[in-house]
């Protein structure tokens, strides 16, 4: 299994919409996790920490589940802006920052 | 302020010849990461430094890589005798604290392809 697991992509929605991204942890003690957004040919740019139930940024909201060890990534109202790759992260209990594998959003007219 | 910084921005090299590619971090980060990212693929770690502690070099392929980071601040990623699968893109990254907990961010990258 591996430690920082996304869904797979590509998602393909309209603007407007409404679209959520899973990625689960294999680190039960991991205390911090991260979404990054990484355009085309460039580098990841943090989106979000989360250091606790979650976290809201305007259209963003992340959420966290220890219980089942997942953190997931709402984005409302979609923008044509927002089509990028969404990374999750979180630390192993090696103290690495892990990455997902990056799911693939594009949002179209 | 300024982010990290990375140089250069692309390079093309020969198979073979010995490529240094450069990191400069945030200014008053103590932790230092260098990752690979191939076409199309997630980030690979390749090793981070802490203040002075000696580096976790745990993601390092093969003893072709090396790296420094002299005077706890600009560090210098070595390949030699670069492969054509040593090509993709190689980011920095730099943090306030030690890993574990703390936000990375990223530099531009520098893109390596080997002829």
């Amino acid at each position: 299994r591996k430690e920082v697991e996304q869904d797979p992509g590509p998602f393909n929605v309209p603007e407007g919409a409404t679209v959520a991204f899973n990625c689960t942890y294999s680190n039960s003690a991991s205390q911090s996790f991260f979404w990054y957004r990484q355009d085309c040919r460039k580098e990841p740019k943090l989106l979000m920490s989360v250091y606790s139930s979650g976290n809201e940024d305007g259209r963003f909201t992340a959420q966290l589940n220890r219980a089942s060890q997942y953190i997931s990534l709402l984005i409302r109202d979609s923008k044509l802006s927002d089509s990028a790759t969404y990374l999750c992260a979180s630390y192993n209990q090696g103290g690495k920052l892990i990455f997902g594998q990056g799911t693939e959003l594009s949002v179209k007219p | 302020g300024a982010g990290v910084s990375q140089s250069p921005s692309n390079k093309v090299t020969e198979k073979g010849k010995d490529v240094e590619l450069r990191c400069d971090p945030i200014s008053g980060h103590t932790a230092l990461y260098w990752y690979r990212q191939s076409l199309g693929q997630g980030l690979e770690f390749l090793i981070y430094f802490q203040g002075n502690s000696a580096p976790d070099k745990s993601g390092l392929p093969s003893d072709r890589f090396s790296a420094e980071r002299t005077g706890g601040s600009v560090s210098t990623l070595t390949i030699q005798r670069t492969q054509q699968e040593d090509s993709a893109v190689y980011l920095c990254a730099s943090s306030f604290g030690g890993p574990g907990h703390d936000t990375q961010y990223f530099g531009p990258g520098t893109r390596l392809t080997v002829l």
